[in-house]
């Protein structure tokens, strides 16, 4: 069965320090990999995609992830964080032809001054 | 471009009454999901649509939730009646080709 697993529930970084999001997904094929951001009160904006090629993928905001078959994980990271990137973070996996997501718990990201 | 819209963003009722939540996706988007993203959670997809056909309802609690997508646009998702678990956000998304979602802000409910 397809699965999601985001280890870190909540992560705490200083201002300006370098971040990075763990994801471990399960999933028989090739997956589509997603991560998503949610600030309270909002929903969920796409910051990157993977869906083959180049497995280190650029998004928006600054941020990137890389796709480790091996490791079947797709990490986010960013090499400084800001205090507006205080938010939940979730990692999602996508069936090739079905489009359904399955979502990790999230992690929730609280950034120090 | 105009992104998916949903309305109300919030409703709180009674245990056992109705709620309905409306979506519009983006324009020319023939996918549409409903997904139910309870507290501290990742969404979970109730149902999607392909144009105004059902694609995937395995998920979705038949005996109290329904939800149409009439003329393969807007979409309606119904709860009746309600039970307190139901408490969550429910999240409309909206795909061009069944792989990138965009998803709406949400309607938070709160059944007391």
């Amino acid at each position: 069965a397809q699965s999601v697993t985001q280890p870190d529930i909540h992560i705490t970084v200083s201002e300006g320090a370098s971040l990075e999001l763990r994801c471990n997904y399960s999933y028989g094929a090739t997956p589509y990999l997603f991560w998503y951001v949610q600030s309270p009160g909002q929903g969920l904006q796409l910051l990157l995609k993977y869906f083959s090629g180049d497995t280190l993928v650029q998004g928006i905001k600054g941020f990137e992830a890389e796709f480790k078959r091996s490791q079947s994980s797709f990490n986010l990271r960013k090499p400084s964080v800001h205090w507006s990137d205080a938010a939940e973070y979730f990692c999602a996996v996508g069936a090739n032809q079905g489009g359904k997501l399955i979502f990790g718990q999230g992690t929730e990201l609280s950034v120090k001054p | 471009e105009a992104g998916v819209a949903q309305s109300p963003r919030y409703k709180i009722i009674e245990k056992r009454q109705s709620v309905a939540f409306w979506c519009n996706p983006i324009s020319g988007h023939a996918t549409l999901y409903w997904y139910q993203q309870i507290l501290g959670q990742g969404p979970k997809l109730l149902i999607q649509f392909q144009n105004n056909g059902v694609v995937d309802d395995s998920q979705l609690p038949k005996d109290r939730f329904s939800a149409e997508r009439l003329k393969g646009v807007d979409s309606t998702l119904k709860i009746q009646p309600a039970k307190l678990e139901d408490s969550a956000v429910y999240l409309c998304a909206s795909s061009p080709d069944r792989t990138t979602q965009y998803f709406g802000p949400g309607t938070r409910l709160l059944v007391l």
